[in-house]
């Protein structure tokens, strides 16, 4: 079946990146973008960048332009996003998710998400 | 580019509940909206404005016209309760609402 298996949870210090992992299955990984969303505890949803799995293309949130990175290895049909500079306000739990529509052709929404890895900052 | 939704909703067993999302000229653009129960991942309930995933049941209906999106729900089961987002797109880039908890009397 479609899923998207993410990595265990971290905790990091102040000042610190983490890498989060996003595992693909059940489908042609390069025939859809990524997403990349987190939620800090009790708070909404917030984007964080996608990356289109054909050709690599990115777009990040003006909000994380300057300390995020999302990169895929198409080899492994993973997805990965790098946050830098970890902030205590960065604790939260972030998920991958999937677009429906392929090559993303339309603006559409996500209809396969991943289970979530929770990230904790604290000294 | 914003989206405002109501923070919470209340709709008693067996009615109607309409979940708005507002945003300038959202109309012009595809609005999806997300079940998250608590510790659950989103689940995507309506996109397209309209359109139901498979095993989505029949009871979530979607609109989008001039500036407001509406989830509808009719014949609001327990189950329901949730939080719900609507998101959209604003170029190339993903907005979502801020959220409207349901509940259910």
């Amino acid at each position: 079946q479609v899923q998207l298996v993410q990595s265990g949870a971290e905790v990091k210090k102040p000042g610190a990146s983490v890498k989060v992992s996003c595992k693909a299955s059940g489908y042609i990984f390069t025939n859809y973008a990524i997403q990349w969303v987190r939620q800090a505890p009790g708070q909404r949803l917030e984007w964080m960048g996608w990356i289109n799995g054909d050709n690599g293309k990115t777009k990040y949130s003006q909000r994380f332009q300057d300390r995020v990175t999302i990169i895929r290895d198409t080899s492994a049909s993973t997805s990965y996003m790098v946050l830098s500079s970890l902030k205590s306000e960065d604790t939260a739990l972030y998920y991958c998710a999937r677009d429906v529509t392929v090559h993303q052709q339309v603006h559409d929404g996500f209809n396969v998400w991943g289970q979530g890895t929770m990230v904790t900052v604290s000294s | 580019y914003e989206l405002t939704q109501p923070p919470s909703v209340s709709v008693s067993l067996g009615q109607t509940a309409n979940i708005t999302c507002s945003g300038d000229k959202l109309g012009q653009k595809y609005a999806s909206w997300y079940q998250q129960q608590p510790g659950q991942s989103p689940v995507l309930v309506i996109h397209q404005d309209y359109k139901r995933p498979s095993g989505i049941p029949e009871r979530f209906s979607g609109s989008n016209s001039g500036n407001t999106a509406t989830l509808t729900i009719t014949g609001t089961q327990a189950m329901d309760e949730a939080d719900y987002y609507c998101q959209t797109w604003d170029d190339s880039a993903v907005i979502f609402g801020g959220g409207t908890q349901l509940t259910v009397l």
